[in-house]
């Protein structure tokens, strides 16, 4: 299995500001996607990072307030951009390696203010 | 589409009393599902995974969960619970066919009390 880590683990943040959340994988992965988790809810997956192009996004999830970087095969990024209130929440940041299961990094808990 | 639904938001049990979090599926092909862990300010882990080899799926802890297509069922079970087991619990469906990584379809949880 794969460990990965995230970095901030938490963050307190303005609103109209942005933050940048980093995901670093120990070992290439084919696959990393980025997911949140609203207060008291389950996980929705925010989009597939592919390396070395566009990310691909889910419905209700756009480009421009959630831009993805991943340039390489064991990291990647997530920006918050023009966070409100309603952006508090848990992001996280999964790998998968063809055999289907997905691993998860601990999270970054994300408040805005 | 492929769906999950966790039927119950809340399961309180003993310590030492079996466990069972009830969850059904619905896939429109041979489904990969997953049982995931998320203890308080914690990442996500992987109990057990069900890929279409054996219906009787064996994970960590002790948990196991049975594949029953019949019933569209991916019920988690053990035997005997632990005061460690406090957690909640995601039961998960692959968005693709087996063998391929891909989009995780999560149910809302469901969350497990153990009482001394």
């Amino acid at each position: 299995s794969a460990v990965i880590s995230q970095k901030p683990s938490r963050d307190i943040c303005q609103r109209g500001t942005s933050l940048t959340i980093q995901c670093q994988v120990d070992s290439q992965v084919t696959m990393m996607f980025w997911y949140r988790q609203q207060p008291g809810q389950s996980l929705t997956l925010i989009a597939t990072a592919n390396q070395g192009s566009e990310a691909t996004y889910e419905s209700g999830f756009v480009i421009d307030k959630f831009p993805i970087s991943r340039p390489n095969l064991t990291f990647s990024t997530l920006t918050v951009s023009n966070m409100s209130p309603e952006d508090s929440s848990i992001y996280l940041c999964s790998c998968g390696q063809g055999t289907h299961e997905q691993y998860f990094g601990p999270g970054t808990r994300l408040t805005v203010t | 589409a492929q769906s999950v639904t966790q039927l119950d938001s809340h399961v309180s049990v003993s310590e030492g009393t079996p466990v069972l979090l009830r969850c059904n599926y619905s896939s429109s092909y041979s489904p990969s599902l997953f049982w995931y862990v998320q203890h308080p300010n914690k990442g996500l882990q992987l109990l057990l995974k069900y890929t279409s080899a054996a219906t009787l799926v064996k994970g960590i802890n002790g948990f196991e969960a049975e594949f029953k297509k019949s019933e569209t069922s991916f019920h988690l079970t053990k035997p005997s619970a632990h005061m460690s087991d406090a957690a909640e619990y995601f039961c998960v469906v692959s968005a693709l066919p087996s063998g391929n990584t891909g989009k995780l379809i999560f149910g809302q949880g469901t969350t497990l009390q153990v009482k001394p």
